[in-house]
């Protein structure tokens, strides 16, 4: 069965602790792997799309890289307004689209 | 501005009254699609469309409808709710091709009682 799970469940950080979360998956054929943020109330807002292992994208203070079994959502030096849950999904959809497999997500806490 | 506007917010309802969902993209998307969050269980798909009069389901359609007449509106409905339906509800849109990855709406928080 196609499987994302996302570790640590909940993760609290000092401001500019620099750290890392984890994605796993068990997606047969995997096509694209995605990391979106979501805030209290909100729907989820997308952060970044990875292809193939070894690929890496930048956006301010987050860095998402991609492995053949897991991708890492690391964070430089975070700042309050990081706090939010981090969901990873999967696809093995190709040129056409499909389900996005969604991990449970983390929690971060950036405290000032 | 792009988005996915869904309509309403926040819905109470009593179990067996049919009701709707709606959701609107200005973005010219020909994907779009329903999910379901809920503690613990992360977010699921319920019905997804590919474009206008092609739907299908994801992996929790049992007890809801949709309907994809055009190509920007994608209305969720449930015709006899129950309350194991309780739960917030997204809808998403992107262009085909994974590459963009979606835009969700604000989302819609359904309690059936």
């Amino acid at each position: 069965e196609d499987q994302v799970t996302q570790s640590p469940e909940a993760l609290r950080l000092q401001e500019g602790e620099s750290s890392s979360l984890n994605c796993s998956y068990t997606v047969s054929g995997l096509r694209g792997l995605f990391w979106y943020r979501q805030d209290p109330g909100k729907g989820p807002e997308f952060l970044f799309t990875l292809y193939s292992a070894g690929e890496e994208k930048e956006k301010e203070r987050l860095k998402a890289t991609l492995t053949k079994k897991e991708s890492f959502l690391h964070i430089t030096a975070p700042k309050p307004e990081d706090s939010a849950t981090y969901l990873c999904a999967g696809t093995n959809y190709g040129g056409s689209q499909g389900n996005l497999i969604f991990g449970k997500g983390t929690k971060l806490s950036v405290k000032p | 501005e792009a988005q996915v506007t869904q309509n309403p917010r926040y819905l109470i309802t009593v179990t067996g009254k049919k009701l709707t969902v709606t959701c609107s993209q200005n973005m010219n998307h020909e994907y779009m699609s329903w999910y379901r969050q809920d503690p613990g269980l992360g977010l699921r798909q319920i019905y997804y469309s590919m474009n206008v009069e092609v739907t299908d389901k994801g992996d929790v359609p049992e007890g809801y409808k949709v309907s994809r007449k055009e190509k920007r509106n994608f209305p969720l409905i449930l015709e006899s709710p129950s309350p194991n339906q309780t739960s917030l509800y997204f809808c998403a849109s992107s262009l085909i091709g994974i590459s963009g990855g979606y835009t969700f709406g604000s989302g819609t928080r359904l309690t059936v009682v």
